[in-house]
C-alpha cells in the first residue's frame, strides 16, 4: 500500500462546476496535510493546509480532513480554466518530511 | 518578501560527473528540504536541514549529499551522475520544519544527465 494515494485521474470538469480531489494516507499518526497545485513545467505551489478534522475554506477552495478514515479531500468551487493543473496531496511523516501522492491531473473545460 | 531561490535553473551534465545545486530559503526560514521529482516516481524526499544539521534523510544512495550554511542557504551535491538522476530537483523552505509548518518550493533545477 502506498503511503499517500490520490484518485488517479485525469479528472475533467466543466467550467463553473465543483472539482473534487481525494487522497488517503496510511500513517495513522499523521497530523498535518497539504494540497499543492503544480502547473506544467512549474514547481508546486501551496494552496491549502489542514491540521484538524472538518472543513477549512479559503476562497473557492475547501479542504476536508477525516483522520478516523485517513482521508483528505480538496473541493474547488466554480472551477475556472486557470485551475487546470496537477494537484498534489502531501502528508507530513514524522517530522520535516513531506510524503506526496502521485498527483491528480485536473482539466477544466470551458 | 522574496521566495525560495534555486540556482541554476537548468543543467546538463554527462554520466560520471558531479553537480552542486544551490537553494536560498525565504528570509527567516531555517528549515530547508530537498526533493526529487520524476515522471515515474513523483516527488520524493531527499533530506532536510535545520540549523546546519541534517535531521532527516530519504532513501537515496550516498551519492546524494547536502549541507546547510549558517545563513540557512543549502546546497545539494550528486556525485558520479547516472542517467536516472535526470529529474527536477526542488528545494522547499519552512520556518522550522515542524509538524504544522508550511513548506514553500523554489522554481527547481532541471538536471539532465546525458
Amino acid at each position: 500500500q502506498k503511503e499517500v494515494e490520490q484518485n488517479s485521474g485525469p479528472l475533467s470538469v466543466p467550467e463553473g462546476a465543483i472539482a473534487s480531489l481525494n487522497c488517503t494516507y496510511s500513517d495513522r499518526v499523521s497530523q498535518s496535510f497539504f494540497w499543492y497545485r503544480q502547473y506544467s513545467g512549474k514547481s508546486p505551489e501551496l494552496i491549502m493546509s489542514i491540521y484538524s478534522n472538518g472543513d477549512k475554506e479559503d476562497g473557492r477552495f475547501t479542504a476536508q480532513l477525516n483522520k478516523a478514515s485517513q482521508y483528505v479531500s480538496l473541493l474547488i468551487r466554480d472551477s475556472q480554466p486557470s485551475d487546470s493543473a496537477t494537484y498534489l496531496c502531501a502528508v507530513v511523516q514524522g517530522a520535516q518530511k513531506l510524503v506526496f501522492g502521485q498527483g491528480t491531473r485536473l482539466t477544466i473545460n470551458p | 518578501k522574496a521566495g525560495v531561490t534555486q540556482t541554476p535553473r537548468y543543467l546538463i551534465k554527462t554520466r560520471g560527473q558531479q553537480v552542486t545545486l544551490s537553494c536560498s530559503p525565504i528570509s527567516g526560514h531555517r528549515s530547508v528540504s530537498w526533493y526529487q521529482q520524476t515522471p515515474g516516481q513523483g516527488l520524493q524526499f531527499l533530506f532536510e536541514y535545520f540549523s546546519e544539521t541534517q535531521r532527516n534523510k530519504g532513501n537515496f544512495p550516498g551519492r546524494f549529499s547536502g549541507r546547510q550554511f549558517s545563513n540557512s542557504r543549502s546546497e545539494m551535491n550528486v556525485s558520479t551522475l547516472e542517467l536516472g538522476d535526470s529529474a527536477l530537483y526542488l528545494c522547499a523552505s519552512s520556518l522550522n520544519g515542524g509538524q504544522n509548518t508550511e513548506a514553500f518550493f523554489g522554481q527547481g533545477t532541471r538536471l539532465t544527465v546525458v
